[in-house]
């Protein structure tokens, strides 16, 4: 059972480069999600989409766009990339939005900005 | 001050010892209390979830809500290598449109 899918795993950007994020679930889930991990900062929510067709912000949106391509894709853009914006991404999905019980993770992507 | 306070660790116990992991919150409105456990460079997956107060058992691992206190325990029994793992908090109040929050993540290391 493949689960959540992310691909790249592991990108280095320079300044200022674009490049997006994939993501694909295989689990017939409403909800995706996706965070940023820092270290000491726990995970940071950045943007969600509920259903498709629909995509919210989160705690962390500046810098990122998001696209919910179908029930099984959802995508996160980095337009003009920042070193702030180097960090380990986590998409996630769930059967309904915000399911305390059951969210389920990728195995991330590893993104340093120089 | 973050909503979500969790020792970073790391923390290091000999196996077959009882590990218990803790987080304290400042929102009281906060019902739903998840544990969250992620191995290195995987993404995390979710270990027990209880709602409101009180204690939830599965296997070797216990959940314990104390919402008096504002504070949540998790302990691991007869701990194992291979529950060597960064283990995350998590919360939230539980209405549709709430946030689950996390904390920051205490890692472990369990000594065969």
């Amino acid at each position: 059972n493949a689960g959540v899918t992310q691909t790249p795993k592991f990108q280095v950007l320079k300044t200022g480069q674009s490049m997006t994020l994939q993501c694909a679930q295989d689990m017939n889930h409403n909800s995706m999600y996706w965070y940023r991990q820092d270290p000491g900062m726990g995970l940071r929510l950045i943007y969600y989409s509920a259903s498709e067709g629909t995509t919210d912000k989160g705690e962390v949106p500046n810098g990122y766009n998001v696209s919910r391509l179908n029930k099984r894709e959802f995508s996160l853009r980095l337009e003009s990339a920042a070193p702030s914006q180097t960090s380990v991404y986590f998409c996630a999905s769930s059967a309904r939005d915000r399911s305390v019980g059951g969210y389920t993770f990728g195995s991330g992507t590893r993104l340093t900005v120089v | 001050q973050k909503e979500v306070e969790q020792d970073p660790g790391p923390l290091s116990v000999p196996e077959g010892a009882i590990v218990s992991l803790n987080c304290t919150y400042s929102n009281s409105a906060f019902q739903y209390f998840m544990w969250y456990r992620q191995y290195s460079r995987k993404g995390p997956e979710l270990l027990m979830y209880t709602y409101s107060s009180g204690n939830k058992e599965d296997g070797r691992f216990t959940a314990q809500v104390d919402k008096s206190s504002k504070y949540i325990s998790l302990f691991i029994r007869d701990s194992q290598p291979s529950d060597s793992a960064t283990y995350l908090c998590a919360m939230s109040e539980g209405s549709s449109a709430s946030k689950i929050i996390f904390g920051s993540g205490t890692r472990l290391s369990i000594r065969p």
